[in-house]
């Protein structure tokens, strides 16, 4: 298993300011995941990143509202730009592990757009 | 592409009882299966998978699921409930066939188990 944690564990952000989510893994790790949980929804993936290129958004999520870094391979980090209430929900991070690509999640980010 | 239906908003059960939680899934090619449990305020905890082998999984926090290929169905059981095991649980599946091995999500089942 992995531990992974994630920074800040909530807050509360204006509207069309922006919030960078820290992602952090206790180990080496090739994928990780940024998923998107709105209230009361299941999970949607935003993006995959790899260390050493480009994430790659799925439909629905561009790089410009949520650019992404991965620098080396135990941290990554989501930004959400120019926040709306729309994008209140809770962010979390997720990587590859274990035998078999099991995925482990991070406890999540809640974020509160005002 | 795969698909994952969770057909219960909502399970409610007596401690002490069976709980299933109800999965079906959909790929193309051979799937990989898991559930996943949120308690509030935490993010998703891994509970079993299925990838071959026994079609009965057994996970943490004894739970079970049942792979049933001519169902494509992936239930989840627990044989005597607790009020602790009240929480929302995701199933997911992974295609392999998919360079990706892309996780795709169940809308969720909240499960409420009354003392």
């Amino acid at each position: 298993s992995a531990v992974i944690s994630q920074k800040p564990s909530r807050d509360i952000c204006q509207r069309g300011t922006s919030l960078t989510i820290q992602c952090q893994v206790d180990s080496q790790v090739t994928m990780m995941f940024w998923y998107r949980q709105q209230p009361g929804q299941s999970l949607t993936l935003i993006a995959t990143a790899n260390q050493g290129s480009e994430a790659t958004y799925e439909s629905g999520f561009v790089i410009d509202k949520f650019p992404i870094s991965r620098p080396n391979l135990t941290f990554s980090t989501l930004t959400v730009s120019n926040m709306s209430p729309e994008d209140s929900s809770i962010y979390l991070c997720s990587v590859d592990a274990g035998k078999v690509n099991e995925q482990f999640f991070g406890p999540g980010t809640r974020l509160t757009v005002l | 592409a795969q698909s994952v239906a969770q057909p219960e908003d909502q399970v409610n059960v007596a401690e002490g009882n069976p709980l299933t939680v109800k999965c079906t899934y959909s790929v193309s090619g051979n799937p990989y299966l898991f559930w996943y449990v949120q308690y509030p305020n935490r993010g998703l905890q891994f509970l079993l998978k299925y990838i071959t082998g026994d079609n009965l999984v057994k996970g943490s926090y004894g739970f079970e699921a049942e792979f049933n290929k001519s169902q494509t169905s992936f239930h989840l059981k627990k044989p005597s409930a607790l009020v602790s095991d009240s929480a929302l649980y995701f199933c997911a599946v992974r295609d392999m066939t998919d360079s990706w091995g892309k996780l795709q999500f169940g809308a969720g089942t909240q499960v409420v188990v009354t003392p």
